[in-house]
Parts: structure tokens; sequence; C-alpha cells
């Protein structure tokens, strides 16, 4: 089954730590997309890749990372730097960048 | 920049009721339109799509919607609504941009729940 896999489905992060968000794709696309959905806010644009080797700041982009090494492949790091990390984390992809996104199941952080 | 506003944040419907849940948009190029669904603790899942043509879309589920350019709307619409239905539902805009991988502007959800 083609799709998009996000791992963990829950992660708990310490003070100070550095955590990082799987997102995994089989549908061959070009393009992958990280957002973060907090209650009442809608979903709002962390970071983006068009081609691997290749990503761009969205709208929130202080204190994540990301790499795109991989086509299928696109990883997100909440560094410390991020106060409030809390929050439900969505990726996406899409053939081209002006096509349709697929979202898949999302992951949960929370702070202990 | 694009802005999306979804009028509602929670509608209450009874069941076998009809429902439009509403979004209007602000863009100053042309724009492709986009309904989701999110089950809780879920992803979205993606209702229907406005890229040209058309301006009545259907989508799955029962879902239809409207693109009025005047007016700047794209409402979501269904006849009969089931309990199933109960769900956040989310608009979204992107433009036409010739360039560059802006990724969607998401309006703030509208929360449908179904009475029985």
């Amino acid at each position: 089954d083609g799709g998009i896999t996000q791992s963990p489905k829950y992660l708990f992060r310490k003070e100070g730590q550095n955590v990082t968000l799987s997102c995994e794709q089989n549908l061959n696309h070009d393009a992958m997309y990280w957002y973060r959905q907090d209650p009442g806010q809608g979903l709002r644009l962390i970071y983006y890749s068009q081609i691997v080797n290749d990503f761009q700041k969205g709208d929130i982009a202080e204190g994540y990372s990301v790499s795109r090494e991989k086509k299928e492949s696109f990883p997100l790091t909440v560094t410390s730097a991020q106060k409030n990390p809390t929050a439900f984390y969505l990726c996406a992809s899409s053939p081209g960048t002006q096509e349709t996104q697929y979202f898949g199941p999302g992951t949960r952080l929370l702070v202990l | 920049a694009q802005s999306v506003t979804q009028l509602d944040s929670q509608v209450p419907v009874f069941e076998e009721a009809p429902v439009e849940l509403r979004c209007n948009y602000s863009s100053s190029v042309s724009v492709y339109l986009f309904w989701y669904v999110q089950y809780p603790n879920q992803g979205l899942q993606l209702l229907l799509k406005y890229l040209s043509g058309s301006t009545l879309v259907k989508g799955i589920n029962g879902f239809e919607a409207e693109f009025n350019k005047s007016q700047t709307s794209f409402h979501l619409r269904k006849p009969s609504v089931h309990i199933s239905d109960t769900a956040e539902y989310f608009c979204a805009v992107r433009t036409h941009s010739g360039g560059g991988a802006d990724g969607l502007t998401f309006g703030k959800g509208t929360h449908l729940i179904i009475q029985p």
C-alpha cells in the first residue's frame, strides 16, 4: 500500500532535549512538508522540501531543523530552542509543488 | 500573502439535516482551494478540491463545494449528514505561484457536531 507513515505516534520530550520525528512516503512524491497543529489554530507550515537535498523555511521554522537526504524521507528535529513544542505534527507530500498534498497520521509531541 | 477565514469554529447539526461550512479567502492572485477532514487524533484526508473549470466541485462522502470568485468563498455543503461526519473540517488555499513551493494556508477549522 502506498502512503505516508509517521513515527512515533506519541513522543515525549524532556527539557533541553532534541527529538526527531520521522516521516516516510512511498508515493514517489518529490515535495514534502511539515506542519504544526495547535488547538484552534489550524495548521502552520514549518518547513518544506521540493527535491532531495533542498528545503525551505515555512512560517514558523524557528526551533526546528530538517534534512532531505532521500526522496522518501523528511525527518523533523525539534530542538531545545523550541520553547513551546507541545503540538500535533503532520507531515505531507505531493507529486510536485503545485499539486494536491496528502497527509500522514501525525505525531503528538508532549513535554515532560 | 493569502489568508483563509472559517467563520464558525463549531457547527452543531441534527442527523439527516443539511449543513454548510463557510470558508472565505483573500489573495491577490488566483488560487487553488481545498477542503480536508480530520477525525480525532488522525491526519487530514482530502474531501475535495477546486483547481479550475466547473465551480461546483463534488467530493467524497457526499460533500460538495462551490467556488465563488466574486465573493471569494468556497463553502462546503452536504444535503444530509450522518453521525460519522462528526469531525474537524479545514479549508485551505494555495496560490498559482509560478515557482516557489509554499505550503497550504489553512483556516482554523470548523468542528462539525452531529446530534442524534
